[in-house]
């Protein structure tokens, strides 16, 4: 089954700048999802995103990141002011409606 | 609260031997969901299997297979005949349903496959 297309696939950005990774779902689910996984860790749940709304965030996603669905195809998540922590693989994430969640090639950042 | 254990960090076989993956859950869920993934060296996450709760019965598919025992909270997967395309990191992920619907899984930390030729 399809998944979804991330870009970039890697970016390299310097600390304190602005940084948009996007999704493009290839069919029109409700749910879709950010993930992080910082290198050699676990994969790591930041947002949950349903009918163009925040459903649920986690502790790691502070006021620094956002996430839009700016012409309803496109899924981005912002980070406003990167940091060397901020450093990982992005994933984004689609739910099927048979409630299995299918994850893009990811998007690497590095912060340096 | 969820959580998912998988206690082996690291796994290194020889081709041809048979590995299993072991991966432990807790949940106050009735419901709920798990999955394994892939992670090959190029990183992308690859969906192998999602098993509900509701379905005990095992899953074979060619070299894979997966027992999920209820009784023991563990979902534990079998690669047969490894090859040295099994190399990848591989993730345990259980989710639950959240108010409006979503699954938003957890994953455990993950155990890295190495296999030798």
């Amino acid at each position: 089954e399809p998944e979804v297309t991330q870009t970039p696939s890697h970016q390299v950005t310097q600390m304190g700048q602005e940084v948009i990774l996007r999704c493009v779902p290839i069919s029109n689910h409700l749910y879709f999802y950010w993930y992080r996984q910082i290198l050699g860790q676990k994969v790591e749940f930041l947002v949950s995103f349903y009918n163009n709304e925040i459903s649920e965030k986690s502790e790691i996603f502070d006021d620094q990141f956002s996430v839009e669905r700016p012409d309803g195809s496109n899924f981005t998540l912002k980070i406003r002011s990167t940091k060397l922590e901020d450093s990982a693989m992005y994933f984004c994430a689609r739910q099927s409606l048979g409630n299995t969640i299918y994850f893009g090639e990811g998007s690497w950042l590095t912060v340096v | 609260a969820q959580k998912v254990t998988q206690a082996q960090t690291e796994i290194s076989v020889v081709e041809k031997e048979d590995v299993t993956l072991d991966c432990v859950y807790e949940t106050r869920d009735t419901t709920y969901y798990l999955f394994w993934y892939k992670q090959p060296p190029s990183g992308e996450l690859v969906f192998l299997i999602r098993r509900n709760s509701f379905d005990e019965q095992n899953e074979i598919s060619g070299r894979y297979s997966w027992n999920f025992q209820k009784s023991t909270s563990s979902f534990n997967f079998t690669i047969t005949a490894s090859q040295v395309v099994d190399s990848a990191v591989y993730f345990c992920a259980l989710s639950e349903a959240r108010p409006g619907g979503s699954y938003i899984p957890t994953f455990g930390r993950g155990t890295s496959l190495i296999v030798h030729p």
